[in-house]
């Protein structure tokens, strides 16, 4: 069964500074594997995916994720934080089969100005 | 991508008492998946509804608790029975559009009292 874990609880960066959210995985196949920003009392928004081809994905919001298959990570970038970026995201993995997604405890993002 | 709508986006419910949460989908899908958000905690899968069969449930829900139905390919109910004050969460579902990703409601947000 796969799992997730993304180490950090809370991250707190100036505004204008790089992010980097840290997302680690467990799956025996090719996973297929997800970012989501959730906004207080707001759902899901997908942020990126990646399923296969370039390791290097591309999202919204000026986002970004690298998939590293040997070290079993996929983490979110951003080279230049905004305020509006405050929120808790989620890093999620799901099969090729269509299957339930797995979703990591989340990373509450707080942006200081 | 979809747009999917539920309902009640939220409600205060007396304990001992039930609820049902609708979720519509504006395209048809075969998979659609609820899950729970408890305050200040990840999503966690409750069940799978498939069009046609029995909702496949995850370790720790059952279908007396949470019967689901799945009349169309383009809808489902989830209901919380008999209700008490753990219950209070945030209930989502979600579908699987392959290529696009997980799609969610943007929830229901449930307070037991």
């Amino acid at each position: 069964a796969q799992s997730v874990t993304q180490p950090d609880i809370h991250i707190t960066v100036s505004e204008g500074a790089s992010l980097e959210l840290r997302c680690n995985y467990s799956y025996g196949a090719t996973p297929y594997l997800f970012w989501y920003v959730q906004s207080p009392g707001q759902g899901l928004q997908l942020l990126l995916k990646y399923f296969s081809g370039d390791t290097l994905v591309q999202g919204i919001k000026g986002f970004e994720a690298e998939f590293k298959r040997s070290q079993s990570s996929f983490n979110l970038r951003k080279p230049s934080v905004h305020w509006s970026d405050a929120a808790e995201y989620f890093c999620a993995v799901g099969d090729s089969e269509g299957n339930k997604l797995v979703f990591g405890a989340g990373t509450i993002l707080r942006v200081k100005s | 991508s979809a747009v999917i709508s539920q309902k009640p986006s939220r409600d205060i419910c007396q304990r001992g008492t039930s609820l049902t949460i609708q979720c519509q989908v504006d395209s048809q899908v075969t998979m659609m998946f609820w899950y729970r958000q408890q305050p200040g905690q990840s999503l966690t899968l409750i069940a799978t509804a498939n069009q046609g069969s029995e909702a496949t449930y995850e370790s720790g829900f059952v279908i007396d608790k949470f019967p689901i139905s799945r009349p169309n390919l383009t809808f489902s109910t989830l209901t919380v029975s008999n209700m008490s004050p753990e219950d209070s969460s945030i209930y989502l579902c979600s579908v699987d559009l392959r290529v696009a990703g997980y799609t969610f409601g943007s929830g229901t947000r449930l307070t037991v009292v």
